[in-house]
């Protein structure tokens, strides 16, 4: 199993432009999310999924948008990018099963996308 | 609300010493907590959780409720160590994962 695994790894864009980030999960796990990763904040939730044809937005949603067409695909859409998007992406998929307490059940990471906005 | 909090950006020790990673949290319910490691422009792994009171790669971490911390502890440190690590907190009906800022840790020969 390839786990969780995001395309493209790294990305240059102009101020403006649009562009989707493509994550890819082959554990048929039904909660999937998008996080940004900067120096000296952590990771920040930007949207999820918590099955297919549903999704919900996280701490820092503005300027995002995601759709979660089939299962084991969460596309992360940048509009118009703007230089605060500049970060590094990371995509994390999730099982639901594990009775009444799964929510102890880990997160799964991929390796992430580097974004860069000039 | 949760609220992970992680007092230390960056924390160095030299080989063989004892290293401890801080992590305190707030959250109403029942916490689920977990340990991440992200080595060098890697993917973020899991280290522990505390449900499953393991030890992985020499590390330990106790949950304690009345201090709300989950300290992350070493007790001779490897020089593999170095890495960013991340205390997580997952609770509520989404479960959702809030991290805290991360700790770099640096061992050093």
């Amino acid at each position: 199993n390839a786990g969780v695994t995001q395309t493209p790894k790294f990305r240059v864009l102009k101020t403006g432009q649009s562009m989707t980030l493509l994550c890819a999960q082959d554990m048929n796990h039904e909660y999937m999310y998008w996080y940004r990763q900067d120096p000296g904040m952590g990771l920040r939730l930007i949207h999820y999924s918590v099955g297919e044809g549903t999704t919900a937005k996280g701490e820092v949603p503005d300027g995002y948008n995601v759709s979660r067409l089939k299962k084991q695909n969460f596309l992360l859409g940048l509009e118009s990018a703007a230089p605060s998007q500049t970060s590094v992406y990371f995509c994390a998929s999730r099982s639901l099963t594990g009775g009444a307490s799964f929510s102890n059940q880990p997160q799964h990471f991929g390796d992430g996308t580097r974004l860069s906005i000039l | 609300a949760q609220r992970v909090t992680q007092p230390e950006k960056l924390l160095s020790v030299f080989k063989g010493a004892p290293v401890e990673l801080k992590c305190n949290y707030s959250y109403s319910g029942s916490p689920e907590l977990f340990w991440y490691v992200q080595y060098s422009r890697q993917r973020l792994q899991l280290l522990l959780r505390h449900i499953s009171r393991e030890s992985i790669k020499g590390f330990t971490a106790d949950l304690n409720k009345g201090e709300t911390s989950f300290h992350l502890k070493k007790p001779f440190a490897q020089e593999e160590d170095s890495a960013m690590y991340y205390c997580a907190l997952s609770g509520g009906s989404n479960y959702k994962l809030t991290f805290g800022k991360g700790t770099l840790l640096t061992v050093n020969p």
